[in-house]
């Protein structure tokens, strides 16, 4: 079966620019995390949803940061104004239920990089 | 909170040759541990995951890890390396209960020498 997907890839944008990166999970998984990962560091939490619901939005790192999961399948993050600080691998992760010892499934990424 | 450590951002070892990469945990109270590999270029794989049965945990690919208390460990290890384990390995841990979140260790690349 199909793993998570995310979109696009690669995304090049200027300083200032909004960008939405899009992240479409393995069908049915219930949880969706996402991630950001700093070049020669670990993934660090954002955020993450359990079905359409936000439960956790503390790695956020400001106001710019924003995500949804409208219906409880597919996630946008989104960043406004976006920084050249915010050039990074983001990663998006899902799981099939809700409990701790679940494995989050990780998508391949979208490389941000922002000029 | 929970945090990981691992020691050795970079670590390399002869092709037959045990690989051992070493996590240190922090945290009021035993939690769950993952260790996650990367490939060039795709996404995290999840190699083994201790959730409090046996502390010896066996995963993919010949890799094992074992769970100790004592010393707060996770070390991960595989008996002979072999080229296609030329990666990157990251520890990670997540509190028992609550809040979900994974929070990772910042990675050891290893390198097979042939």
């Amino acid at each position: 079966g199909a793993g998570v997907s995310q979109s696009p890839r690669y995304k090049v944008t200027k300083r200032g620019q909004d960008v939405a990166l899009r992240c479409d999970p393995i069908s049915g998984h219930v949880s969706l995390y996402w991630y950001r990962q700093a070049l020669g560091q670990g993934p660090e939490f954002l955020t993450y949803f359990n079905y359409e619901a936000q439960q956790d939005k503390s790695g956020l790192p400001n106001d710019r940061f924003s995500a949804e999961r409208p219906e409880g399948s597919i996630s946008t993050l989104t960043i406004q104004r976006t920084e050249q600080r915010d050039s990074a691998m983001y990663r998006c992760a899902s799981s099939l239920v809700l409990a701790g010892t679940d494995t989050q499934y990780f998508g391949p990424g979208t490389r941000l990089t922002v000029l | 909170a929970q945090s990981v450590t691992q020691l050795g951002s970079h670590v390399s070892v002869s092709e037959g040759a045990l690989v051992l990469l070493r996590c240190n945990y922090s945290s009021s109270v035993p939690p769950y541990l993952f260790w996650y590999v990367q490939y060039p270029n795709q996404g995290l794989q999840l190699l083994l995951k201790y959730t409090s049965a046996a502390t010896l945990v066996k995963g993919i690919n010949g890799f094992e890890a074992e769970f100790k208390k004592s010393e707060t460990s996770f070390h991960l290890t595989k008996p002979s390396a072999h080229m296609s384990d030329a990666a990157e390995y990251f520890c990670a841990v997540r509190a028992r209960g609550g809040n979900e979140k994974l929070t990772f260790g910042t990675g050891t690349r290893l390198t097979i020498i042939p």
